[in-house]
């Protein structure tokens, strides 16, 4: 059974900057796994943010952006807000199937 | 714009079906990819099953295998989960999701979700 694993759990302060990764048991997160971020607020449905590793939808604020790092892939953001305190997942493609990631929820203070 | 407007859920007791819709518009639905992503209270997100935009393709996670159909009517921009012995633990918000390719792609655009209580 294939496993994507985020960090429980990260602070940061406003203004400054973060990174979410998103690990495959199958081993490295590659271009091909197609890397997908969302973002999900209390009480909202979720909302994307990245696809396909690094590029974002028309709706995606700029501080935000994907890559790959160190065999993960990652979602940083930059200049954080306290409204980007939320549940942020992300998604891989796996030949068809997709699994998320167990979710890492942001604190911003 | 785009609007996705899930329906169908409600409690149903174990070992029962249920059928969510999905209705689709401010896009032409027969050219996207469609998703079902579910959340049971107070977890993460689990990704359910997709089909493509003329619903020749279906992939399913492993936990629906075999329970759960994914299907389409698209002279009615309708997306169809037919959800079969139920159980306990299929207890969550169903969200319909547009595909931003003809199904080999991302999910892009999220419904408000439907809330299927499985529970005797």
């Amino acid at each position: 059974q294939t496993v994507v694993t985020q960090e429980p759990s990260l602070t940061v302060s406003p203004g400054g900057t973060v990174t979410l990764t998103c690990a495959s048991s199958t081993g490295a997160v590659t271009s091909g796994y197609y890397p997908n971020w969302f973002q999900q607020k209390p009480g909202q449905a979720p909302r994307s943010l990245i696809y396909s590793t690094s590029n974002k939808h028309s709706w995606t604020p700029a501080r935000f952006s994907g890559s790959l790092l160190g065999g993960k892939a990652a979602l940083t953001l930059s200049g954080v807000q306290p409204e980007d305190e939320a549940e942020y997942y992300c998604l891989l493609y796996y030949g068809g199937a997709r699994v998320f990631g167990g979710g890492t929820k942001l604190t911003v203070l | 714009q785009v609007q996705l407007v899930e329906s169908g859920g409600g409690v149903v007791q174990p070992g029962r079906s249920l059928r969510l819709s999905c209705a689709a518009s401010g896009f032409s639905f027969s050219t996207y990819g469609m998703h079902w992503v579910r959340q049971a209270p107070g977890t993460g997100l689990e990704w359910v099953a997709v089909i493509w935009y003329d619903g020749t393709n279906k992939n399913y996670a492993d936990f629906v295998k075999g329970r759960f159909t994914i299907s389409r009517d698209n002279s009615k921009n309708t997306l169809y989960l037919q959800m079969n012995s139920l159980r306990a633990e299929d207890t969550a918000v169903y969200y319909c999701v547009r595909d931003n390719y003809y199904g080999s792609g991302s999910p892009d655009y999220w419904g408000q979700g439907t809330l299927v209580t499985v529970s005797s």
